[in-house]
Parts: structure tokens; sequence; C-alpha cells
């Protein structure tokens, strides 16, 4: 399978503790994004990566939230001292054209409950 | 702040009975508007981009549409495997996209 990849697909914790999760983008994409997404809603922002550079942050990111992409291949994204405003699916979105194009190639998401 | 909404919230049709969907936008600058289709515990798949008014993209039972403040996707003789939730987004000039909360779309056979 050659489609973008997130791990874990479901992930509970309890309030106060540390999440990480993980994507592998498609091969050949510079381009990574993360969104969130809570039931009913559609997603939301929260960062850019081209290469390694992370160059746009959401004002959502608050500094409990910390991304990476070394090496401009995969990326991790961790929650420090989880609230349960957290829960939500973490969708991890790679491309190899510019945002203008629209085309976004998601991975199926990471679940998030905190209790 | 650029705004999406799309409408209806949720819209179940019958096999065949078509239908629209509305995607209304108010943004500083739209230079694109696209639709993605997202299946229960999946992620968004792309569907179309359109860049101007006037602009119509088509494929199989999905038609996309936009006019200077809205968009509209029009799903000709729909199919159960039509169901899914249906989302609107724009881009504006940052590098990212600003999703509607979506249309949840159920089709019965």
């Amino acid at each position: 399978d050659t489609g973008v990849s997130q791990n874990p697909r479901h992930k509970i914790t309890k309030r106060g503790q540390n999440v990480t999760f993980r994507c592998d983008p498609i091969s050949e994409h510079n381009r990574l994004y993360w969104y969130r997404q809570t039931l009913g809603q559609g997603p939301e922002f929260l960062t850019y990566f081209q290469n390694e550079a992370q160059l746009e942050k959401s004002r959502l990111l608050s500094d409990r939230f910390s991304a990476e992409r070394p090496k401009g291949s995969f990326s991790t994204l961790e929650i420090q001292r989880t609230e349960q405003g957290d829960s939500a699916m973490y969708l991890c979105a790679s491309s190899i054209r510019q945002v203008n194009t629209g085309e976004l190639f998601f991975g199926e998401g990471s679940r998030l409950t905190v209790l | 702040e650029d705004q999406v909404t799309q409408s209806p919230e949720a819209l179940r049709l019958q096999e065949g009975e078509s239908s629209s969907l509305n995607c209304s936008y108010t943004v500083s600058g739209l230079r694109g508007l696209f639709w993605y289709r997202q299946d229960p515990g999946k992620g968004p798949e792309f569907l179309f981009t359109l860049y101007s008014a006037g602009e119509e993209k088509e494929k199989e039972r999905l038609k996309a549409t936009l006019t200077k403040k809205e968009s509209f996707l029009h799903i000709t003789a729909p199919k159960p495997e039509d169901s899914a939730t249906y989302l609107c987004a724009v881009h504006t000039g940052r590098r990212a996209l600003t999703f509607g909360s979506g249309t949840r779309l159920q089709v019965q056979p």
C-alpha cells in the first residue's frame, strides 16, 4: 500500500499523559500537513511542513503540541499533558503539489480519546 | 476570518433521486475551492478543484459548480455507494485549507 500511513489508529489515554502520533507520507511527497477533526466537524489545520521545515502553525496549536519531520520523511505529532478537549481524530495529509491545487492525500487518522 | 458553511447538515435520498449540496463561503480572496468525500472512519478523499466562477467539474454521478459566493455539488441518480460525508474546503493564500463541517449523505436502496 503506497498511501499515507498513520499510527496508532486508536489511542486511549488518561488526562495528563503524553501521546505521540506518527505519519508516514507517500514517499515522493515533500509537503505534509496535520489536521484535527472532531465529531460532526470538518478538519481543522494544525501545522504544515515542507520537507523538514515547519513553515506554518495554527493558533490552535498550543504549546502542549509539538510536531517534527526529521529528514523530511515521516512526521510525529506529540501532545503533552493531554486534556479531555484534545479528544479528536488527528489526520495527516501529504502532497507533491502546491496547496492551491487542493490535492491532499489523507491518511485514515489517529483517534485520540482522553479519559 | 474565512468562513465556509455547508448545507444541509444531513440529507437522505432514495436511490436515483437527484439533489444538490451547497457550500457558501465568505473569504478574503478565493484562490481555490475543493470538494472531498469522507467515508466513516477514513480520511477525506479529494474529488474536485474549482478556481473561478462559472467553472464546472464532473466525475461519474457528481458535478461541482462554482459561483462568486457558493459552490454546489450536484448528485445525479445517486447509488447507495455514494453515501458519505461531502466536505467543501477553500484556499485563500495561506498554506492550509479551511474546511466546512460537511454534509452527511445517505442514499437508501
